[in-house]
């Protein structure tokens, strides 16, 4: 079956230090796969996302992923936390619809929160 | 460009009744979908289309009603509502493929008595 998880519903961290998400997928072909963030009662944008090109993925505001095939990993970090990054991320990956084409399939969110 | 609008931002409906949520984007694209989210189970795929008149259904179609009559437009109708479509609705649209980047609206909440 194909899916997509995020390991952790909720992380904290510190203001100024590493921010580390854990996304695992399973899925039967090579997928497309994104980090979407949500602000509080906002909708959602996207960070990142890889299609089969770099494994490693550079977004906004100076978040990245990589790509590990081996491992079925998207994780997604950043070196320094900010204030302004607490929110819920959303890795998304990609599945076959029944017309043949992509359509997404979301994971249950992570809450990062930021300690000041 | 107004991208991805959405109306309501807020209904409380009581069960039984129907009501139809609206999606409409600017932008010409063909791929749009709709969502809700609910605390703990991340954004769910209600019914989506890959253009005017083509629809599928998503992961949890059950209780709600799509067409695509336009490229612009991409109503979701509730047929009778229940306490368990409480929720908030995002809709969402890209070009042809989902592999582009999606554009959310910015949701409605709706309640259900």
């Amino acid at each position: 079956a194909q899916s997509v998880t995020q390991l952790d519903s909720h992380v904290s961290v510190s203001e100024g230090t590493p921010v580390l998400l854990r996304c695992n997928y399973s899925s039967s072909y090579s997928p497309s796969l994104f980090w979407y963030v949500q602000h509080p009662n906002k909708g959602l944008q996207l960070l990142l996302k890889y299609t089969s090109a770099a494994t490693l993925v550079k977004g906004i505001n100076g978040f990245e992923a990589e790509f590990k095939k081996s491992e079925t990993s998207f994780h997604l970090t950043k070196p320094s936390a900010h204030m302004s990054d607490a929110a819920e991320y959303f890795c998304v990956v990609t599945l076959i619809s029944n017309f043949g084409n992509e359509k997404l399939t979301f994971g249950t969110g992570t809450r990062l929160t930021i300690i000041p | 460009n107004a991208g991805v609008t959405q109306t309501p931002k807020f209904q409380v409906l009581k069960t039984g009744q129907s009501m139809t949520l609206q999606c409409a984007q600017d932008m010409n694209h063909e791929y749009m979908s709709w969502y809700r989210q609910d605390p703990g189970m991340g954004l769910r795929l209600i019914h989506y289309s890959v253009g005017a008149g083509i629809t599928d259904q998503g992961e949890v179609p059950n209780g709600y009603n799509v067409s695509r009559s336009t490229t612009e437009d991409f109503p979701l109708r509730l047929l009778s509502a229940a306490p368990s479509q409480t929720s908030v609705y995002f809709c969402a649209s890209s070009y042809p493929g989902s592999t582009d980047t999606q554009y959310f609206g910015p949701g409605t909440r709706l309640t259900v008595l």
